[in-house]
């Protein structure tokens, strides 16, 4: 069955140290992948996606299909980048763009 | 542009009682998404319509949900009879098409069934 995982349900870090996000996924064909992010009282929105290969806020993300897995990471993280951050698997063969979420990391930036 | 809409914002009701959302996606997209987020989980695809049919609703509890998005714009989705593990936030996404294009989340509707 189709799965993201997300190992950490919190991760606190200091402003300006490394941030490493990990997401796994389970899935034999080819994925497509997405990072969500909800700050405080704001709505879930996207983030990145793996197939655009840009860096949005500073975040990168590289889809390792032989470890199959599409962490997300900064080099120095800032307190605005405080929120919920979910990984999402849509499958290929499905046209309707249906995703599979991950349970979500809660980054906390403190300063 | 105006973003997904959804009403109400909170809910209380009993269990065994019935309850209904409402979503407004934006304007010209043709893909409409309900997910069900529970609290300390990541949200979880209810139901999908592509214009006014559905695309998949394999998730969706039948016995207790239904949903219908008339005339392919608004939608809404009830639950009847509600039970206790029926709590969490109900988000409504829309998308210019499918597979491929980015969904936009509505600010979801928070239900507490007593």
């Amino acid at each position: 069955a189709q799965r993201v995982t997300q190992p950490e349900k919190l991760l606190s870090v200091f402003k300006g140290a490394p941030v490493e996000l990990k997401c796994n996924y389970s899935y034999s064909g080819s994925p497509e992948l997405f990072w969500y992010v909800q700050y405080s009282r704001q709505r879930l929105q996207l983030l990145l996606r793996h197939i655009s290969r840009e860096s949005i806020k500073g975040f990168t993300a590289d889809l390792n299909k032989g470890e199959t897995s599409f962490h997300l990471k900064k080099p120095f993280a800032q307190e605005e980048d405080s929120a919920m951050y979910y990984c999402a698997l849509s499958l290929f063969y499905n046209q309707g763009g249906k995703l599979i979420f991950g349970q979500g990391t809660e980054l906390s930036v403190k300063p | 542009e105006a973003g997904v809409a959804q009403s109400p914002r909170y809910k209380i009701i009993e269990k065994r009682q019935s309850v209904a959302f409402w979503c407004n996606p934006i304007s010209g997209h043709a893909t409409l998404y309900w997910y069900q987020q529970i609290l300390g989980q990541g949200p979880k695809l209810l139901i999908q319509f592509q214009n006014n049919g559905v695309v998949d609703d394999s998730q969706l509890p039948k016995d207790r949900f239904s949903a219908e998005r008339l005339k392919g714009v608004d939608s809404t989705l009830k639950i009847q009879p509600a039970k206790l593990e029926d709590s969490a936030v109900y988000l409504c996404a829309s998308s210019f098409a499918g597979q491929g294009y980015e969904q936009y989340f509505g600010p979801g509707t928070r239900l507490t069934v007593t």
